[in-house]
């Protein structure tokens, strides 16, 4: 069955405590797999693609990486600012997206 | 300014009568799509679009209806609104499918009693 799994489903940080969120993936004929941020009653906001193992993309705090089967997103020295659910999303097959779950974040200063 | 806009925002309604939400963009995508977002069940694909006239189911497509006549506009139709239907709402664009990132509308909160 495709699907995407995201854990941990919640996540509490000290602000300064690095961490990493994971994505794991079964679907077939993948085309890209994103990240997105969710702050509370607004849509998704992109953040990163990535489309083969081993690439990496960089943007402040955040940096996700990408295998053959899951992607983490790590957080390193994390902001109250960083607090809201994380998004991962596989395109794949003809058009298809399916989202993981998310992991709410939670940054306490 | 970019974006995706939805109409209404809130609405609540009675089980049975037609409702149409309204999605627009401005950036000339190709590519639109319908989710539907539940306590515990994530982003859901309704019904996406890769082009003019051009509509396909998503994961769960039951009791909802898609029209793309235009390039900008994908509007979402309940003919029959049920109850297991209240959930939040979002449209989605992106220049094409697969390989591009999505910009998601502010989103409807629908409420069917």
């Amino acid at each position: 069955e495709d699907q995407v799994t995201q854990s941990p489903e919640a996540l509490r940080l000290q602000e300064g405590e690095s961490s990493s969120l994971n994505c794991s993936y079964t679907v077939s004929g993948l085309r890209g797999l994103f990240w997105y941020r969710q702050d509370p009653g607004k849509g998704p906001e992109f953040l990163f693609t990535l489309y083969s193992a081993g690439e990496e993309k960089e943007k402040e705090r955040l940096k996700a990486t990408l295998t053959k089967k899951e992607s983490f997103l790590h957080i390193t020295a994390p902001k109250p600012e960083d607090s809201a659910t994380y998004l991962c999303a596989v395109h794949w097959g003809y058009q298809k997206v399916t989202f993981g779950i998310g992991t709410k974040l939670q940054v306490i200063p | 300014e970019a974006q995706v806009t939805q109409n209404p925002r809130y609405l609540i309604t009675v089980t049975g009568k037609k409702l149409t939400v309204t999605c627009s963009q401005n950036m000339n995508h190709e590519y639109m799509s319908w989710y539907r977002q539940d306590p515990g069940l994530g982003l859901r694909q309704i019904y996406y679009s890769m082009n003019v006239e051009v509509t396909d189911k998503g994961d769960v497509p039951e009791g909802y209806k898609v029209s793309r006549k235009e390039k900008r506009n994908f509007p979402l139709i309940l003919e029959s609104p049920s109850p297991n239907q209240t959930s939040l709402y979002f449209c989605a664009s992106s220049l094409s499918g697969g390989y591009y990132e999505q910009y998601f509308g502010p989103g409807t909160r629908l409420t069917v009693t």
